[in-house]
């Protein structure tokens, strides 16, 4: 079974800095991977997808992420932080190819300090 | 992305009633319909999917019988929470897409608080 592991359930950086979430999957086949931001209270926001094509994919509010099937790994970086990126980030894998189901990592915290 | 909405946002019951959360697309027909629970500072856990006109397809560890679903239209999904209990009390949310491997887009949740 597919499983995501976020390492860090609590990342600060201050803002204007660099913000890496990292984020490993398991699969021996490279799956469909996502970043979901989740604010206060509310659902979750879809940042960027990774469906096979360019391993580095480009999502909303200057975030991105780079597939390495090495390293079984999706991280998700951002050049320079924003109060306004504060909030719950989750990545997750499809399960298949085949299904929609989703399997989420734990979840990470960011914190952005002024 | 897609608009989508649930309703109510809030709601507190008694133990033992019943509990309707609706899930709504409001811009596209969802053929399929996700519904979750995530726990307070945890992840969201997928309860079932449901496509349109058929029987919900339900996790292992999930009650087909406490926890009804009904998608009765390519905009519409109800999740009833049946004779609820405080261990029931979670943030329930949905999502919806096109078809079974699209794109999920979700909803703001319902906060569902058991007393």
């Amino acid at each position: 079974a597919q499983s995501v592991t976020q390492l860090g359930s609590h990342v600060s950086v201050s803002e204007g800095a660099l913000v890496l979430l990292r984020c490993n999957y398991s699969s021996s086949v490279p799956p469909y991977l996502f970043w979901y931001v989740q604010y206060p209270n509310q659902g979750l926001q879809l940042l960027l997808k990774y469906t096979s094509a360019a391993t580095l994919v480009k999502g909303i509010n200057g975030f991105e992420a780079e597939f390495k099937k090495s390293e079984t790994s999706f991280h998700l970086t951002k050049p320079s932080a924003h109060m306004s990126d504060a909030a719950e980030y989750f990545c997750a894998v499809s399960e298949g190819r085949n299904t929609g189901k989703l399997i989420f990592g734990q979840g990470t915290t960011l914190q952005v300090k002024p | 992305g897609a608009v989508v909405s649930q309703h109510p946002s809030r709601v507190i019951c008694k133990s033992g009633t019943s509990v309707k959360i609706e899930c709504r697309s409001l811009d596209f027909q969802a053929t399929t319909m996700f519904w979750y629970r995530q726990f307070p500072k945890q992840s969201l856990m997928l309860m079932a999917t449901s496509n349109e006109g058929s029987k919900a397809t339900y996790e292992q560890g999930v009650e087909k019988d406490k926890f009804l679903i009904n998608h009765a239209s390519l905009t519409l999904s109800t999740l009833t929470v049946t004779s609820a209990h405080p261990e029931d009390s979670s943030f329930y949310i949905c999502s919806v897409a096109l078809g079974p491997v699209d794109t999920q887009y979700f909803g703001p949740g319902t906060r569902l608080t058991v007393l």
